[in-house]
């Protein structure tokens, strides 16, 4: 298993710019979701998805799409990056017991990816 | 929705105790720790379920306090492997998604 998986590693943009992160785990989990990390503020959830075709806000939503297609893939889309979205974003995964249990489950998190906007 | 931790951050020698605090102002279903080393992935260490379970390893261990909606984490006679940033993860009961609180930077020295 390659588990979590996200491209690409490093991405420079100007402000203005667009770009999907992509992630993907083949693991079957249900349970998907994106975290960007800026110093002193920990992890923050973006989206969040319990299965294909379900998505949901995090905590700091804005400026971000997403869609769950598939199982495997749930990728992050900036529709016009702002210097204020720079961080390191991780994706993550795990089971989800019909959608319910992600509570009782290891998130599996990819190796993310460092984003810098200009 | 974040939980809050304390302290922000605790500097030991090796062989030393330390005990990391997370509390949600919300009633939560599940507290969820992880520890990430500098320039790498968060990496799971364990989850306590409500009913006030205790659990962990015998050098670190975890308990929830269903009632104060508080979890400790303990980590038992230090090793310099221990450092990193750690970080306590909340579910609110009701709810599906997992929400981080700001860590707490540990540094070991020997």
């Amino acid at each position: 298993n390659a588990g979590v998986t996200q491209t690409p590693k490093f991405q420079v943009l100007k402000t203005g710019q667009s770009m999907t992160l992509q992630c993907a785990q083949d693991m079957n989990h249900e349970y998907m979701s994106w975290y960007r990390q800026d110093p002193g503020m920990g992890l923050r959830l973006i989206h969040y998805s319990v299965g294909a075709g379900i998505t949901d806000q995090g905590e700091v939503p804005n400026g971000y799409n997403v869609s769950r297609s598939t199982t495997e893939d749930f990728p992050l889309r900036l529709l016009s990056a702002a210097p204020s979205q720079t961080s390191v974003y991780f994706c993550a995964s795990s089971y989800s017991l019909n959608g319910l249990a992600v509570t009782t489950d290891t998130q599996y998190f990819g190796p993310g990816t460092r984003l810098t906007v200009l | 929705q974040q939980p809050v931790q304390s302290p922000q951050a605790v500097i030991l020698r090796e062989g030393e105790d330390a005990v990391i605090n997370c509390s949600s102002s919300k009633a939560l279903y599940s507290v969820h720790w992880y520890r990430q080393k500098h320039g790498e992935a968060p990496v799971f260490l364990m989850i306590l379920l409500k009913g006030g379970e205790q659990k962990g390893h015998e050098k670190i261990s975890a308990s929830f306090n269903e009632k104060k909606q508080q979890s400790s984490l303990y980590l038992t006679a230090s090793q310099l492997s221990y450092s990193g940033t750690y970080f306590c993860g909340t579910v609110i009961q009701g709810a599906q998604k997992l929400v981080f609180g700001q860590g707490t930077r540990l540094t070991i020295n020997p």
